[in-house]
């Protein structure tokens, strides 16, 4: 299957930071989606992107579609103790999406 | 609506045993899929329908079947459970595919020992 690349793997954050999180692939996608799965539940979408270089907000969160169509980014501003779960990217084309292995958000002690 | 269901919740299987994972949605959904999630993997599909009667493989389909008999329906079948197949399951649902969100079930947790 396609592989998507997702970094960092995981993230300690503090209250108010901002932190991004980005996805690569070998290969071009017609979309590309942010999930993000709390313990114990199914993910949930975030964010969709359907153009390249398109910049689309979701309050807090922020994404974008590469211009190459190959990759894209997640920010997240100003976080808050909810944020912290397992992120996904994932990348669709006709019915089929292949996702990232995930980035893990904890909060810092 | 109830959304997307999957029953069991848990389950642990023998090396060999049969089963099938349910996964139901009250949506009126065309467009079903079945992933498995595996630690550091991120989610791999296993099958999906993009309606009744019409199923076709993902990227890991072998040691599953699937049929799709009704739009709200879309049952995965383990055959001969393998301890391979230790992992948790999600089905998903859409309208369709292009620019539809694809709602996720809470999962079914399988050990096969």
């Amino acid at each position: 299957g396609q592989q998507l690349n997702q970094s960092p793997q995981s993230m300690f954050i503090q209250e108010g930071e901002d932190v991004s999180m980005n996805c690569t692939s070998s290969s071009i996608f017609n979309t590309w989606l942010w999930y993000k799965q709390d313990p114990g539940e199914g993910p949930v979408l975030l964010i969709a992107l359907y153009k390249a270089g398109e910049l689309t907000s979701n309050g807090r969160l922020t994404a974008q579609f590469g211009i190459t169509r190959k990759d894209s980014f997640l920010n997240i501003s100003a976080s808050i103790p909810s944020d912290v779960g397992i992120y996904f990217c994932a990348g669709q084309n006709d019915y089929k999406l292949s996702f990232g292995a995930g980035t893990t958000v904890t909060v810092r002690a | 609506n109830a959304g997307v269901t999957q029953t069991p919740k848990f389950q642990v299987l023998k090396t060999g045993q049969s089963m099938t994972l349910q996964c139901a949605q009250d949506m009126n959904h065309e467009y079903m899929s079945w992933y498995r999630q595996d630690p550091g993997m991120g989610l791999r599909l296993i099958h999906y329908s993009v309606g009744a009667g019409i199923t076709d493989q993902g990227e890991v389909p072998n040691g599953y079947n699937v049929s799709r008999s009704t739009t709200e329906d879309f049952p995965l079948r383990l055959l001969s459970a393998a301890p391979s197949q230790t992992s948790v399951y999600f089905c998903a649902s859409s309208r369709g595919t292009v620019r539809e969100t694809q709602y996720f079930g809470p999962g079914t947790r399988l050990l096969v020992l």
